[in-house]
């Protein structure tokens, strides 16, 4: 089955720097990779997602790309703002059981 | 409904009682995921439902959990015999094929 690594664990980092958080999966047959961010005491909820037959997607200040031949996609954040911080999730599958990483805590200060 | 609806929100019980957790997942969303969630940590998977294929049990931690989902519909987590260490939240999940949409957790606490 899908197995999701997720780097790092956590990220601190001053307003205005970028953030990265990347992940890996295994499953060659994955096709959707969604990334949901979790505020403290909130229900995890998608911000950005992408699809096997795109290499990157943007929103605003947020992107993710997606190397389908390295099984690897990443979250950038620019200019970070103290509202960014929360736990991301990575996510992949497609029409199969969607796996989840182990989640990165963003912390931006001020 | 409007969204995945989860109850009770929060639940306190003795240690060794049973209770049992409900799931209402979006109108038409044919899979169905229960995950954990202790206290700063990541997503525990539990199970997942889809359609009218057998569960996938592989994240269940123990003989003391399990799941059932009626009708394609509404799901049930039963915790037996519930220990301290079954202290978390709770989160349902439902997806149509993609997008995977949580509902707001059952806070259970065991005293």
């Amino acid at each position: 089955g899908e197995n999701v690594e997720q780097h790092p664990s956590t990220l601190s980092v001053q307003e205005g720097d970028s953030a990265v958080i990347k992940c890996t999966y295994s499953d060659s047959a994955s096709n959707y990779f969604p990334w949901y961010k979790q505020e403290l005491g909130k229900r995890p909820q998608l911000i950005i997602d992408i699809r096997s037959n795109v290499g990157e997607k943007k929103d605003q200040r947020i992107a993710v790309t997606l190397n389908k031949t390295a099984k690897h996609f990443s979250l950038h954040i620019t200019e970070t703002q103290p509202e960014d911080s929360a736990v991301y999730f990575c996510a992949a599958g497609g029409f199969q059981k969607l796996v989840f990483g182990t989640g990165t805590r963003l912390l931006v200060s001020p | 409904g409007a969204g995945v609806s989860q109850s009770p929100s929060n639940k306190v019980t003795e240690k060794g009682k049973d209770v049992e957790l409900r799931c209402d997942p979006i109108s038409g969303h044919t899979a169905l995921y229960w995950y954990r969630q202790s206290l700063g940590q990541g997503l525990e998977f539990l199970i997942y439902f889809q359609g009218n294929s057998a569960p996938d049990k592989s994240g269940l931690p123990s003989d003391r959990f399990s799941a059932e989902r009626t009708g394609g519909s509404v799901s049930t987590l039963t915790i037996q015999r519930t220990q301290q260490e079954d202290s978390a939240v709770y989160l349902c999940a439902s997806s149509l094929h993609t997008e995977a949409f949580f509902g707001q957790g059952t806070r259970l606490t065991v005293v």
